[in-house]
């Protein structure tokens, strides 16, 4: 099946740093979701975008709806240990259907 | 809050059984989902379900099947486990009605070990 170019696929930063992944797709699409996983548990949903251009806030997570419709941005300020985890963007196709990313593993160095 | 559970968190089962997961969501959603998630290969579709007694095929179905008796209740079902359906699989729901009400909620997902 389709899935979405995320990346980087993993990273390391330290505490209190800015983190930037991005996923990028070469259909267009008219939702984009993004989730965290920590190991063992399911996806949690972080954010939800619904418009090209829409820029959302939760907290200290901020994710954008690229205006071509074809990519999303999320961006963690001022990391913390419990960000580690794996991050995953959703695209939405079709009436039902979502299509995944790959994940960007996060590990947070104290 | 939306809650989506799942019926075991961890599973192990012999090679040829007959495997029952069961989702069940608590808030009215029409559309349920089947997924399963490997290393390397992200979230794979397995089935979905909008309505009571409705079911589509997903990206792999083979191996698989599916019920959907009641609205909140969305079962996956492993006719004959073999080995190669060793993974975790994840459950999610979805309202239909407007953009906003599509988003998937996912469950804690059950980890299969097929022997």
């Amino acid at each position: 099946g389709q899935q979405l170019n995320q990346s980087p696929q993993s990273m390391f930063i330290q505490e209190g740093e800015d983190v930037s992944m991005n996923c990028t797709s070469s259909s267009i699409f008219n939702t984009w979701l993004w989730y965290k996983q920590d190991p063992g548990e399911g996806p949690v949903l972080l954010i939800a975008l619904y418009k090209a251009g829409e820029l959302t806030s939760n907290g200290r997570l901020t994710a954008q709806f690229g205006i071509t419709r074809k990519d999303s941005f999320l961006n963690i300020s001022a990391s913390i240990p419990s960000d580690v985890g794996i991050y995953f963007c959703a695209g939405k196709t079709g009436t039902y259907k979502y299509i995944f990313g790959t994940g960007t593993r996060l590990k947070v160095l104290a | 809050d939306v809650k989506v559970t799942q019926s075991s968190r961890y599973l192990v089962k012999r090679t040829g059984e007959k495997v029952f997961l069961e989702c069940v969501q608590d808030m009215d959603h029409e559309n349920m989902f089947w997924y399963r998630q490997d290393p390397g290969l992200g979230l794979r579709l397995i089935y979905f379900s909008y309505d009571v007694k409705m079911k589509e095929k997903g990206d792999i179905p083979e191996g698989y099947s599916v019920s959907r008796e009641k609205k909140e209740r969305f079962s996956l079902i492993l006719e004959s486990a073999s080995t190669n359906q060793t993974s975790m699989y994840l459950c999610a729901s979805s309202a239909s009605q407007g953009a906003k009400m599509e988003t998937q909620y996912f469950g804690p997902g059950t980890r299969l070990l097929v022997l």
